[in-house]
């Protein structure tokens, strides 16, 4: 079965406290993405990649890093998480025709 | 980079009545795809129109592309009160076609 598996789903933490959000994916695909969501703003890519060791800048990666060193997982990482990066986080996997999407990271910095 | 706008941003309808939502862009594209997300959860692939197709059916949805007007909308016949969702478009960001950019989304509540 086709799947994007992220961890945790769930996620309280302090400012400050490194943290890593795993994805994982099954389909072989060579692109995968970051989006945040938050309410009024929609989907907001963070960073993509178009395969192994190939990383870009989406639309607001600050604070935020990434790394793609195997094809089927594509951690998000903040080194010192802020208030402002409380957001339901999600990762895609794409072919050239589809996305598939896990099912969301809610995290809440204090 | 170009970003789809979906219109209007809420709908609300009763169960048994159709649902059009439209995506509006600005430059050319290769193809548009449109996507639903229930609350929370993570975005489900619907279709997917190329810039050659002017309509698509899959189900209950149908898809149009004008793509002189630079437009897409999304109908939804008889709808369900389990139609109740998010409905984003999406485009390939520059030329990278796995690459999506996302609208901020139309959300449908359908009545029962």
């Amino acid at each position: 079965e086709a799947q994007v598996t992220q961890n945790p789903r769930y996620l309280i933490t302090v400012t400050g406290k490194k943290l890593t959000v795993t994805c994982s994916q099954n389909m072989n695909h060579e692109y995968m993405s970051w989006y945040r969501q938050d309410p009024g703003l929609g989907l907001r890519q963070i960073y993509y990649s178009m395969n192994v060791e190939v990383t870009d800048k989406g639309d607001v990666p600050e604070g935020y890093k990434v790394s793609r060193k195997e094809k089927r997982n594509f951690p998000l990482i903040l080194e010192s998480p802020s208030p402002n990066q409380t957001s339901l986080y999600f990762c895609a996997s794409s072919s050239v025709s589809e996305a598939f999407f896990g099912q969301g990271t809610r995290l809440t910095v204090v | 980079s170009q970003q789809g706008e979906e219109d209007p941003q809420a709908l609300s309808i009763q169960e048994g009545e159709n649902a059009t939502m439209n995506c509006s862009y600005k430059t050319s594209i290769n193809n548009l795809q449109w996507y639903r997300q229930n609350s929370g959860r993570g975005l489900v692939h619907l279709i997917l129109i190329r810039s050659n197709e002017r309509e698509k059916h899959s189900g209950r949805l149908r898809v149009t592309l004008d793509t002189s007007k630079k437009s897409s909308s999304l109908l939804i016949t008889a709808s369900r009160a389990a139609d109740t969702a998010s409905y984003f478009c999406a485009l390939p960001r520059g030329g990278s076609q796995g690459n999506l950019i996302f609208g901020k989304g139309t959300k449908l509540s359908v009545k029962p």
